[in-house]
């Protein structure tokens, strides 16, 4: 089965600096990469996707590039505002509504 | 925010005991998700159902027991559990078009303590 991995799994950055955090997948067949931010005790909720035929999506201060040569996928955020801070997990899925989630990253924007 | 919801938000149950978690979704979608999430683990998919077929139970110990009645309920029946079962488990729907390029949506999750 796929297996996806997340690093790192806590971040701190300064307000105002970038944040990325990078995922690999294992199965060539995932075809399909959503992002999902935490907030404590909140559901998970989309914040950015991108499919594979596509290897760069940007919406403001959120975007996100594949790799699918490497199979790694990555998730940048810039001008970070404390509102950013939460636990932030990558996916990965293919035909058959299989979804595998990384272990999220804990991100604590600093005032 | 209303779109899934999910009862209760919180649960205490012994070992012993029976109880029945409960999603809705009123988002028109076709599929339906159970997940757990534990700390420091990822989130766990334990169940699909598309079109209230139940295609995905990714070895789910049997005391977990789903129940999909329709495309917009879908239940978690839990029976003799266990400490190391205490976790939030997540609802989730899509549309369910089976191609997985489509986005989940959540719901609050319940917080399970197994005692």
């Amino acid at each position: 089965g796929e297996n996806v991995e997340q690093h790192p799994s806590t971040l701190s950055v300064q307000e105002g600096d970038s944040a990325v955090i990078k995922c690999t997948y294992s199965d060539s067949a995932s075809n399909y990469f959503p992002w999902y931010k935490q907030e404590l005790g909140k559901r998970p909720q989309l914040i950015i996707d991108i499919r594979s035929n596509v290897g760069e999506k940007k919406d403001q201060r959120i975007a996100v590039t594949l790799n699918k040569t490497a199979k790694h996928f990555s998730l940048h955020i810039t001008e970070t505002q404390p509102e950013d801070s939460a636990v932030y997990f990558c996916a990965a899925s293919r035909a058959g509504n299989q979804f595998y989630f990384g272990t999220g990253t804990s991100l604590t924007v600093i005032p | 925010e209303t779109g899934v919801t999910q009862t209760p938000r919180h649960l205490v149950m012994g070992m012993t005991n029976k109880k029945s978690l409960k999603c809705e979704q009123h988002l028109g979608h076709n599929a339906m998700y159970w997940y757990k999430q534990s700390a420091k683990k990822p989130l766990e998919l334990m169940f699909v159902y598309s079109l209230e077929e139940r295609v995905e139970n990714n070895s789910v110990p049997s005391r977990f027991s789903p129940e999909c009645p329709n495309s917009s309920h879908l239940f978690l029946h839990l029976h003799t559990l266990q400490p190391e079962d205490s976790a939030l488990y997540l609802c989730a729907s899509s549309q369910g078009s089976a191609r997985g390029t489509e986005t989940q949506y959540f719901g609050p999750g319940t917080r399970l303590l197994v005692l």
